[in-house]
């Protein structure tokens, strides 16, 4: 099936840094939402947007929606131990009720 | 209860078995999904429920899937004649209306020998 498009497929970094990762589509959607999965558990959500345009942040992330509404970029600001996993957008469009996940990014992070 | 219970956490199959995957939703979520998780990769989405109404289930990959959730709460996903490509982690995830963010559970890993 079809999977958006993330990068990059993972990064280590050490604690404190700032983090960068973004998502692209071909197609058009309506909400992209930010989801982080640890090891042996299901996705978390972590942010949500739902406006072409739209920055919203939850403590240390940021998101934005692509003014083209076929990408979505997430930062992530003095990163922690805890930070570590696996990082997931996805997209919803039109009137779908399930989303469309990306590739993943996974994220080491280093003391 | 207060996330999404699925069970059997594992479950190791000899192909040709059928199985059968349960998902409790959280109590009073309208809508109800769920995705296919190969290793390495992202969910990829299966079936979605509103209430006890199945509305979408053209991520199902073959007639061997069915899934049911005949009282609106409860769910079960059925895989019979299992075979190799089948081993991933099932998720399910559950939302209070259409269009809000889901819930995930935390799965449960098919393994086929």
């Amino acid at each position: 099936g079809q999977q958006l498009n993330q990068s990059p497929q993972s990064m280590f970094i050490q604690e404190g840094e700032d983090v960068s990762m973004n998502c692209t589509s071909s197609s058009i959607f309506n909400t992209w939402l930010w989801y982080k999965q640890e090891p042996g558990e299901g996705p978390v959500l972590l942010i949500a947007l739902y406006k072409a345009g739209e920055l919203t942040s939850n403590g240390r992330l940021t998101a934005q929606f692509g003014i083209t509404r076929k990408d979505s970029f997430l930062n992530i600001s003095a990163s922690i131990p805890s930070d570590v996993g696996i990082y997931f957008c996805a997209g919803r469009g039109g009137t779908a009720s399930k989303l469309t996940f990306g590739t993943g990014t996974r994220l080491q992070v280093t003391l | 209860g207060a996330g999404v219970s699925q069970s059997p956490r594992y479950k190791v199959a000899k192909r040709g078995q059928d199985v059968a995957l349960r998902c409790d939703p959280i109590s009073g979520h309208v809508s109800l999904f769920w995705y296919q998780q190969a290793l390495g990769q992202g969910p990829e989405f299966l079936t979605y429920f509103q209430n006890e109404a199945q509305l979408d289930k053209s991520g199902l990959p073959s007639d061997r899937f069915f899934a049911e959730r005949p009282e609106g709460s409860v769910s079960t996903l059925k895989i019979q004649r299992t075979q190799q490509e089948d081993s991933a982690v099932y998720l399910c995830a559950s939302s209070p209306v259409q269009g809000a963010g889901y819930t995930f559970g935390s799965g449960t890993r098919l393994t086929v020998v």
